[in-house]
């Protein structure tokens, strides 16, 4: 079956423009989880849904950052007022949630804000 | 603050030896470790995960947990050049929860 996709693959904007990230998981996974990865930073959580709620929003850095998952399926992280700091590559992943624990990585989506 | 550490590397090994890869973390209500492969330019690729005390074997790859010393490790046994990639040690404390990854560890497998 198919695996996690996310889109773009690669976003190119300016400084102070709004960005969205898509994020379509493993069909019949309930769990989704964003994280970004950044050179010197390592791979950061930001936030995990379960079903269409998010349990968890720690991760997120600022209120510029926002995430929704509609229909239990499909995800978007949206970035407000993008900063040069923004500049990462943000990854998806999604687990079954029923026992399964393992979480599957997409492609990711590198971003760029210059 | 729940941590795990890796050695960043990069550790070399010639190819058909064994390369030991090593993790330790903090928080000792940490579940579950997992170890993902990440090659260059390539999101993480899941290996193999360990949740309970003692060895858990799947192919080359055996995974270690000693929740005493709050250490886990990866063995990969008869290394290959294609195993050359960062290896990236995570910790989960809640079942379903948040991933919290350490820096990884750069290997490098001489043919």
């Amino acid at each position: 079956g198919a695996g996690v996709s996310q889109s773009p693959s690669n976003k190119v904007t300016e400084k102070g423009k709004d960005v969205e990230l898509r994020c379509d998981p493993i069909s019949g996974h309930t769990a989704l989880y964003w994280y970004r990865q950044s050179l010197g930073q390592g791979l950061e959580f930001l936030i995990y849904f379960q079903g269409n709620s998010a349990p968890d929003k720690s991760g997120l850095p600022s209120d510029r950052f926002s995430a929704e998952r509609t229909g239990g399926s499909v995800s978007t992280l949206t970035i407000q007022r993008t900063q040069q700091e923004d500049s990462a590559v943000y990854l998806c992943a999604s687990s079954s949630g029923q026992g399964g624990n393992e979480q599957f990585f997409g492609p990711g989506t590198r971003l760029t804000v210059l | 603050q729940k941590e795990v550490e890796q050695n960043s590397g990069p550790l070399s090994v010639p190819e058909g030896a064994i390369a030991s890869l090593n993790c330790t973390y903090s928080d000792r209500g940490s579940q579950s470790f997992f170890w993902y492969r990440q090659y260059s330019g390539k999101s993480p690729e899941l290996i193999m995960f360990i949740y309970s005390n003692g060895d858990k074997e799947d192919g080359r790859f055996t995974a270690q947990l000693n929740k005493a010393s709050q250490y886990v490790s990866l063995l990969i046994r008869d290394s290959q050049p294609s195993d050359s990639a960062t290896y990236l040690c995570a910790g989960q404390y809640n079942q379903g929860g948040k991933l919290i990854f350490g820096q990884g560890t750069e290997l490098s497998v001489k043919p």
